[in-house]
């Protein structure tokens, strides 16, 4: 029944590592999201991808690259992580071509960077 | 520019008393408003949708154009209702869906 999966539930990379936070999703959806969830400020936005190969930004890109070279697995890089990307990181995915568009997610990726 | 703003971090109640989660949002045109639900060590998941005008778990939520907001209430409240809850909005061209800072609700016995 799982239907987002990201690669990891829990890593720890230390200071200027790249990492890569990967997600695959099994809905053949077109959107596709990486938030970060933080106490006290919610979920925000990193980055959104509405196609293949196609993506925006969102409110806090800053530190975060994304690569989505196939439709159902949608990448989100740290290029060199830093103590404050600390965070529990969540994917998840919408259709477009749902009136309800509600998004699916994945179970998370809690990330600590030493 | 799209704003959600839940102004409660933490709501206790106890059981069996009503519960009224506040959200109030900021969009020019017409949204769709969600609330989602997060228990504990489990994935966040979609609670109910303002265009399905649904209740779910005893949940409802109606949308107020006029004074934008899209508050949960629950009647009754239940101690497996203890969960953080996220108020979320969908609109325009770009299917991007801005969340709040979230509300942890906490029913007492």
């Amino acid at each position: 029944d799982v239907k987002v999966t990201q690669s990891s539930r829990y890593l720890v990379k230390r200071t200027g590592e790249k990492v890569f936070l990967e997600c695959v999703q099994d809905m053949d959806h077109e959107n596709m999201f990486w938030y970060r969830q933080d106490p006290g400020l919610g979920l925000r936005l990193i980055y959104f991808s509405y196609d293949v190969k196609m993506k925006e930004k969102g409110d806090i890109p800053e530190g975060y690259s994304v690569s989505r070279e196939k439709k159902e697995r949608f990448s989100l890089i740290l290029e060199s992580a830093s103590t404050n990307q600390t965070s529990m990181y969540l994917c998840a995915s919408s259709n477009p071509q749902d009136w309800k568009t509600e998004a699916f997610f994945g179970q998370g990726t809690r990330l600590t960077v030493v | 520019a799209q704003r959600v703003t839940q102004p409660e971090k933490l709501l206790s109640v106890f059981k069996g008393a009503p519960v009224e989660l506040k959200c109030n949002y900021s969009y020019s045109g017409s949204p769709e408003l969600f609330w989602y639900v997060q228990y504990s060590r489990q994935r966040l998941q979609l609670l109910l949708r303002h265009i399905s005008r649904e209740s779910i778990k005893g949940f409802t939520a109606d949308l107020n154009k006029g004074e934008t907001s899209f508050h949960l209430k629950k009647p009754f409240a239940q101690e497996e209702d203890s969960a953080m809850y996220y108020c979320a909005l969908s609109g325009g061209g770009d299917d991007k869906i801005i969340f709040g800072k979230g509300t942890r609700l906490h029913i007492l016995p």
